[in-house]
């Protein structure tokens, strides 16, 4: 079946430095989408991509979906501690978007002030 | 508007009783699912329904049962309930046309 593979599952940054998390999944992709769940709380939807090589930015967020439709990305530039928390990368696999939404491991993100 | 509500927040059960969680939405979405999150796991698919008298298997369906009893709703089920189905689990539902997931503040379930 479809799997969702995410890298890293931790990451320890410092305040102000970068950070990027890989989302990769085994089939192709109608879509890919990112959340951010907050410790003790519950996920949050950020954004979808659906076309291939499609670039989409949110303040210091970037998200990136590949040529493939197979892979995405997650750059937050120069983090604050209000970015603190998982990011999950999820799809559906099957055409027109009507199959199961599958999530990635998620990366839990902590930022030192 | 409510969203997603999930009832309960909190449960703790002794091996081998059952329960019943409830998830209800008020946005009029088809699509509905259940999610079991356990640390470094992620969120698991348990059951999936693209629709009113419609369930799949997700991920993880063994020991879960599921119903559909109308758009609204969409219930998951322990019968008899094991320290592995200790987890936080999550509802949510998909809008119909951009597919964004909305979830329920999810239950924390201690099986003992």
């Amino acid at each position: 079946g479809q799997q969702v593979m995410q890298i890293p599952q931790y990451q320890h940054v410092q305040e102000g430095e970068d950070f990027t998390t890989y989302c990769n999944s085994s089939t192709t992709l109608s879509n890919i989408q990112w959340y951010k769940q907050r410790p003790g709380g519950h996920p949050v939807f950020l954004i979808q991509l659906v076309k291939s090589g499609e670039v989409k930015k949110q303040k210091r967020l970037t998200f990136q979906f590949g040529e493939a439709k197979k892979n995405s990305s997650l750059h937050i530039t120069a983090t604050q501690t209000t970015d603190v928390g998982t990011y999950f990368c999820a799809g559906h696999s099957s055409p027109g978007n009507t199959g199961k939404l599958i999530f990635g491991q998620g990366t839990t993100l902590q930022v030192k002030p | 508007n409510a969203g997603v509500t999930q009832t309960p927040k909190f449960q703790v059960l002794k091996t081998g009783q059952s329960m019943t969680l409830q998830c209800a939405q008020d946005m009029n979405h088809n699509s509905m699912y259940w999610y079991r999150q356990d640390p470094g796991m992620g969120l698991r698919l348990i059951y999936y329904s693209a629709s009113e008298g419609t369930t799949d298997k997700g991920e993880v369906p063994n020991g879960y049962n599921v119903s559909r009893l109308n758009k609204r709703e969409f219930s998951l089920r322990l019968e008899s309930a094991a320290p592995s189905q200790t987890s936080v689990y999550f509802c949510a539902s998909t809008r119909d046309r951009t597919f964004e997931a909305f979830f329920g503040q999810g239950t924390r379930l201690t099986v003992v």
